[in-house]
């Protein structure tokens, strides 16, 4: 079946310091991928999302580029905040004939430190 | 607006307690999602409903209990629980029930404790 791996955290981070959380996926034919961010006690948000190949999602600094040859979306941002400390999911979607199934990974936990 | 909207926030219930969980979404999306959350780990999905009919069900226990009453409202009706049900509980939308690639919005969740 489809699957989602994300690196394993907790990833700790300075502020300003780049990122990048890398995430590759197995799917059959051409799913949708996401990430998505929950902030502690919260639900999830969608962060940003691609539907087609080489596509590029970006949301609020985070860019991820859609890379079919190499099953890769990884999640990326030039300069983080405290503000960005948050569990990640990278997530796909399996179409089935009646509704769509999000399958995620793991979940990658960000810290950054003032 | 893309808001989905979950009540309570937070419910504890005891065994032998028959309660409800509420989702509402008013974004003219036809496909509604339960997923079921533990600690530390991913979004496990439960139920889906698709033009309000009931289109998966992931071999969830029959203590839970789905119901879609139209197109903007979900809920769940809990009964019987045993303390490993306690997780939080998420309801999600999107626009279309068949397909794929459409992105799903989710509610803030219900924190559920059972004692």
């Amino acid at each position: 079946g489809n699957s989602v791996t994300q690196m394993e955290g907790p990833v700790t981070l300075s502020e300003e310091a780049f990122l990048t959380i890398n995430c590759t996926y197995t799917a059959t034919g051409y799913p949708s991928l996401f990430w998505y961010v929950q902030y502690p006690g919260e639900g999830l948000q969608l962060l940003l999302k691609a539907t087609k190949a080489d596509d590029k999602g970006s949301n609020k600094g985070f860019e991820a580029t859609y890379r079919k040859e190499t099953t890769s979306f990884h999640l990326e941002k030039g300069s983080v905040q405290v503000s960005d400390s948050a569990v990640y999911f990278c997530a796909l979607s399996d179409a089935m004939e009646y509704g769509n199934k999000l399958v995620f990974g793991a979940g990658t936990i960000l810290r950054v430190k003032s | 607006d893309t808001e989905v909207t979950q009540t309570p926030k937070h419910l504890v219930m005891g065994m032998t307690n028959k309660k409800s969980l509420k989702c509402e979404q008013h974004m003219g999306h036809r496909a509604m999602y339960w997923y079921k959350q533990k600690a530390k780990k991913p979004p496990e999905l439960m139920f889906v409903y698709s033009y309000e009919k009931l289109s998966i069900n992931e071999s969830v226990p029959s203590r839970f209990s789905p119901e879609c009453p139209n197109s903007s409202l979900l809920n769940l009706h809990l009964h019987a629980l045993q303390p490993e049900d306690s997780a939080l509980y998420l309801c999600a939308s999107s626009q279309d029930g068949a397909g794929g690639g459409t992105e799903a919005f989710f509610g803030q969740g219900t924190r559920l404790t059972v004692v």
